[in-house]
């Protein structure tokens, strides 16, 4: 069965500081992979997301990823966080083939806060 | 263009009760989903359509019911409550593999 890992459950940074969130999959075949993030009281809104081509990725707000497929990875950095960055942040990953082999799993999540 | 939509947004139930959560999405969307968030467990996928007048059971399927007869609408019930049943409910839906997720319903069962 496909699962997802997410190495870190909180991680506090300051203010400035870079971000690596590491996401791991188990799947042995083509895959589409996701971050989600879900900042507090709200729902989950897409980050980035990967199908195919380029491995390295950039979303929204500056976050980016790279798919290392020999490694079954596909972590999420940013540079330089902000305060407003402070989220539960989701990995996940589907494959493209449909059916319910196109249902998400989800990592357990990693809560960011960032100190201002 | 709303997207996807939740109701109600919070709900309180005694054990033994039952209740219907509402997801509704306007972007013709062919796949929905419901899952339960709960803390230090990430989503977990409770039910899924992947059309109208179709569904399939997820990973935590037991003690709940969908339906889906109209494609902009697929419901979530709950026959008997039980206070396992306490979590945060997200709706989602896809197009097929990028969803996009409702508000939530917040469900405290006492």
């Amino acid at each position: 069965a496909q699962s997802v890992s997410q190495h870190n459950h909180h991680v506090i940074l300051s203010e400035a500081a870079s971000l690596e969130l590491g996401c791991n999959y188990s799947y042995g075949g083509t895959v589409n992979l996701f971050w989600y993030v879900q900042y507090p009281g709200q729902h989950l809104q897409l980050l980035l997301k990967y199908f195919s081509g380029d491995p390295l990725v950039k979303g929204i707000k500056g976050f980016e990823a790279e798919f290392i497929k020999s490694k079954f990875s596909f972590n999420l950095r940013k540079p330089s966080v902000q305060w407003s960055d402070t989220a539960e942040y989701f990995c996940a990953v589907n494959s493209p083939y449909g059916g319910s082999q196109g249902n998400l799993i989800f990592g357990k999540g990693t809560k960011l806060s960032v100190k201002p | 263009n709303a997207g996807v939509t939740q109701t109600p947004k919070f709900r309180v139930l005694k054990t033994g009760q039952s209740m219907t959560l509402l997801c509704a999405q306007d972007m013709n969307h062919e796949y929905m989903y419901w899952y339960r968030q709960d803390p230090g467990m990430g989503l977990r996928l409770i039910h899924y359509s992947v059309g109208e007048g179709t569904t399939a059971k997820g990973e935590v399927p037991d003690g709940y019911n969908v339906s889906r007869l109209k494609k902009q609408n697929f419901l979530l019930g709950l026959e008997s409550a039980a206070p396992s049943q306490t979590s945060v409910y997200f709706c989602a839906s896809s197009f097929p593999h990028e969803q996009y997720f409702g508000p939530g319903t917040r469900l405290t069962v006492t």
